[in-house]
């Protein structure tokens, strides 16, 4: 069965402690890997796709990485406007639908 | 680019009445779009997926005559939740599939917030 689970649940750092978010995946054909952020009351805002192994991207102060069985989302030195939910969908082959994991909320301090 | 608003972005009705919810891509074709559910603190629910000019397909568990989908036009669904009642109160949020090729990602409009007395 295809399966994403998102670590931690939540998460609160200080302004500018890096940390990353995981997501762990089981699909039999993967698609895509895709990143979204989500503030509070809002539809999700698109941020990264990742296709194949080993592939990177990154944006301001978030850099997403991808192996065959999880990806990382990468926090460097944050911001307390990066505080949200972040959310990993994985999209299976043959299929436009996601599978959506259950969200890290990060809260970041000043 | 790639932009997708909803109307209206918040709803409260009476029990038993019936609210359509619009969602519209603005700057793109979407041939295909998708209708989520989300509860408090809870990650997105696929209710449907939406094929302009075709029936939408339903997932397991959601009342298709409950929730009815219409794909009109390459940049219109909209979501009708008939006779609702107070378990239908929830954040509902569309997406819209931005292309023809299988990566292409969904980009998300701003939800509506239903509220069912």
């Amino acid at each position: 069965e295809d399966q994403v689970t998102q670590s931690p649940e939540a998460l609160r750092l200080q302004e500018g402690e890096s940390s990353s978010l995981n997501c762990s995946y089981t699909v039999s054909g993967l698609r895509g890997l895709f990143w979204y952020r989500q503030d509070p009351g809002k539809g999700p805002e698109f941020l990264f796709t990742l296709y194949s192994a080993g592939e990177e991207k990154e944006k301001e102060r978030l850099k997403a990485t991808l192996t065959k069985k999880e990806s990382f989302l990468h926090i460097t030195a944050p911001k307390p406007e990066d505080s949200a939910t972040y959310l990993c969908a994985v999209g299976p082959s043959g299929t436009y639908k996601y599978i959506f994991g259950t969200g890290t909320r990060l809260k970041v301090l000043a | 680019g790639a932009v997708v608003s909803q109307h209206p972005s918040r709803v409260i009705c009476k029990s038993g009445t019936s609210v359509k919810i619009e969602c519209r891509s603005l700057d793109f074709q979407a041939t295909t779009m998708f209708w989520y559910r989300q509860f408090p603190k809870q990650s997105l629910m696929l209710m449907a997926t939406s094929n302009e000019g075709s029936k939408a397909t339903y997932e397991q568990g959601v009342e298709k005559d409950k929730f009815l989908i219409n794909h009109a036009s390459l940049t219109l669904s909209t979501l009708t939740v008939t006779s609702a009642h107070p378990e239908d109160s929830s954040f509902y949020i569309c997406s819209a599939r931005a292309g023809p090729s299988s990566y292409n990602e969904q980009f998300f409009g701003p939800g509506t917030r239903l509220t069912v007395l």
